[in-house]
């Protein structure tokens, strides 16, 4: 199957700090990237959807300022956690989908933990 | 918007035993359907995935699955568990022309523990 990679696989920052995290579709071009926020024991949570090329739509109760998503590309799409506070700490998860119909594929995850 | 559900939280069985884990839907357009595991530490990896034709699907390590679109329904099977298939179980729906949007949506998810 297609291979989504994600970096870094951990991370811990300060609370204000900005932390990015990156996506990539390793052998496919993913004209939608997709990130999800899973809290333990949950499930994902869907947070934004990003077209290659086009602002991100943001799901409800998400806050855009926040959670910046850019997809520069059709391999990489960036979630940049910005001015980050220990309940960001979670596990984000991204996704790419080469196209409407297909089947999208995850990344490993990357653990967030604020102090 | 469409809507996953997932009944069983929490399933315990004994190896051998036969599992079966429920799932609906609500959404009244055209779906596509899935069933994704995340063993301890792992990540979501696609068990199997219904998107047309025979409603009896089979996937990876002996699952299936049964599509009932009259029951709104993607229940999933497997006939003798192993305890290797301890996990989490999370049911998806995505709506592919839904211009609401088409991301996966998850159903919380069923913790499978499966005793030797």
């Amino acid at each position: 199957g297609a291979v989504v990679s994600q970096h870094p696989s951990r991370v811990i920052c300060k609370s204000g700090t900005s932390v990015k995290i990156e996506c990539r579709s390793l052998d496919f071009q993913a004209t939608t990237m997709f990130w999800y926020r899973q809290f333990p024991k949950k499930s994902l949570m869907l947070m934004a959807t990003s077209n290659e090329g086009s602002k991100a739509t943001y799901e409800q109760g998400v806050e855009k300022d926040k959670f910046l998503i850019n997809h520069a590309s059709l391999t990489l799409s960036t979630l940049t956690v910005t001015s980050a506070h220990p309940e960001d700490s979670s596990f984000y998860i991204c996704s790419a989908r080469a196209g409407r119909g297909d089947t999208q594929y995850f990344g490993p995850g990357t653990r967030l933990t604020v102090l | 918007a469409q809507s996953v559900s997932q009944h069983n939280h929490h399933v315990i069985l004994s190896e051998a035993a036969s599992l079966e884990l429920g799932c609906n839907y609500s959404y009244g357009g055209t779906v596509n359907l899935f069933w994704y595991v995340q063993y301890p530490g792992q990540h979501l990896q696609l068990l199997l995935k219904y998107f047309s034709g025979d409603p009896l699907v089979k996937g990876i390590k002996g699952f299936e699955a049964e599509f009932i679109k009259s029951k709104f329904s993607f229940n999933l099977r497997k006939p003798s568990v192993q305890w290797s298939d301890t996990a989490e179980y999370f049911c998806a729906v995505n709506a592919p022309y839904n211009q609401a949007g088409t991301a996966l949506i998850f159903g919380k998810g069923t913790t499978l523990s499966v005793s030797s």
